[in-house]
């Protein structure tokens, strides 16, 4: 079975702050990764995703994942946080021989002025 | 534009009012799935659809129904609505079940 662990379910930064969102999967086969962003009343938003290729994925809005086997992580940073990238942020996982996707319970990113 | 469309958007109703949730898509998208969204409990699957008449449950379906007479929609139905059914409800689409997903607005459903 599948799962993925985000650790801190609140997360505050500083605007021009390194964003540093923790997430940790569990999987038996090599995983898909994705990271989704949600703003406040909308749907989720892909901002990455990671399907065996390169280890390091570069998103929209200036966010990069890097998969890490041995740590079984894929931690979402971003080097200068801006005010609007507060929102909620969701890691998932699946894999080639699953039908659905596993989400993390969330990270709620504030950004202070 | 590619989107998946959700109606109503919010919703307050009374238990055991039977109510649907429509959803489509205009991907031409095998995959379409239910979500609920809680605090604290992330987004949990309802049901899924791999394609027109195929359905299964998700991890908490209990309480709800889904049809998929046509690729494009795929309405979900609370058939005697209670309060723990009270959520952000999420459509979603995709090619398959493990690509990235299309996501809906979100439909607030209050049963009171």
């Amino acid at each position: 079975a599948q799962s993925v662990t985000q650790l801190g379910s609140h997360v505050s930064v500083s605007e021009g702050a390194l964003v540093l969102l923790r997430c940790n999967y569990s999987s038996s086969v090599p995983p898909y990764l994705f990271w989704y962003v949600q703003y406040p009343n909308q749907g989720l938003q892909l901002l990455l995703k990671y399907t065996s290729a390169a280890t390091l994925v570069k998103g929209i809005n200036g966010f990069e994942a890097e998969f890490k086997k041995s740590e079984t992580s894929f931690h979402l940073t971003k080097p200068s946080a801006h005010m609007s990238d507060a929102a909620e942020y969701f890691c998932a996982v699946s894999s080639y021989n699953t039908d659905k996707l596993i989400f993390g319970t969330g990270t709620r990113l504030q950004v202070f002025p | 534009e590619a989107q998946v469309t959700q109606n109503p958007r919010y919703l307050i109703t009374v238990t055991g009012k039977k109510l649907t949730v429509t959803c489509s898509q205009n991907m031409n998208h095998e995959y379409m799935s239910w979500y609920r969204q809680d605090p604290g409990l992330g987004l949990r699957q309802i049901y899924y659809s791999m394609n027109v008449e195929v359905t299964d449950k998700g991890d908490v379906p209990e309480g709800y129904k889904v049809s998929r007479k046509e690729k494009r929609n795929f309405p979900l139905i609370l058939e005697s609505p209670s309060p723990n059914q009270t959520s952000l409800y999420f459509c979603a689409s995709s090619s398959k079940g493990n690509q990235p997903q299309h996501f809906g607005d979100g439909t607030r459903l209050s049963i009171l």
